[in-house]
């Protein structure tokens, strides 16, 4: 199957500093890459998708100016969180579309961010 | 935002014993997919479906999307240690020009040597 990576896998900031998480399709061009928000023992929860060459579609109630997202290239999405705070912490996970003519997605290993 | 729900939450099985989990929806979706997740890292696809009534099995793992398209089961036989997980059923929906997956509530699955 087709093979999503994310770094850095984990990490931890202070209170007020920015963060980027990079999501890249490891064999296979991506047009679209989804960012996805997991709280301990909660599903996950859809922040926003991203397109490569056009602005990022935020998900109701996901602050735009705070989650950062750009879709550099069709192998790479970035999420910046900004200006971080404790209740940032959370487990961010992408995703990407599988091959075409399926409508299956394929997800990246996950980045654990903790602000302190 | 919207959920699928997933019953039981949680089970807790002996080793060899089947198990069987369900996700139900108020809404109708063309494409259904199974997850497994492991702690600390990404779910992994299990299952995909895609016809209404549609059964398809991937080694120990059973799954059949319903004929309302509004509801899902997954089965699986002899369990062994290493199907420890958080399993999540997801519906592809679309909005717009993309497809956007929702996931459900996840069944906890915990096997007892």
């Amino acid at each position: 199957g087709a093979v999503v990576s994310q770094h850095p896998s984990w990490v931890i900031c202070k209170s007020g500093t920015s963060v980027k998480i990079e999501c890249r399709s490891l064999d296979f061009q991506a047009t679209t890459m989804f960012w996805y928000r997991q709280f301990p023992k909660q599903s996950l929860m859809l922040m926003a998708t991203s397109n490569e060459g056009s602005k990022a579609t935020y998900e109701q109630g996901v602050e735009k100016d705070k989650f950062l997202i750009n879709h550099a290239s069709l192998t790479l999405s970035t999420l910046t969180v900004t200006s971080a705070h404790p209740e940032d912490s959370s487990f961010y996970i992408c995703s990407a579309p599988g091959l075409a003519g399926t409508d299956t997605q394929y997800f990246g290993p996950g980045t654990r961010l903790t602000v302190l | 935002g919207q959920q699928l729900n997933q019953s039981p939450q949680s089970m807790f099985i002996q080793e060899g014993e089947d198990v069987s989990m369900n996700c139900t929806s108020s809404s109708i979706f063309n494409t259904w997919l199974w997850y497994k997740q492991d702690p600390g890292e990404g779910p992994v696809l299990l299952i995909a479906l895609y016809k209404a009534g549609e059964l398809t099995s991937n080694g120990r793992l059973t799954a059949q999307f319903g004929i309302t398209r509004k509801d899902s089961f997954l089965n699986i036989s002899a369990s062994i240690p290493s199907d420890v997980g958080i399993y999540f059923c997801a519906g592809l929906g679309r909005s717009g020009a993309t497809n956007k997956l929702i996931f459900g509530t996840g069944t906890l699955l915990a096997v007892q040597p």
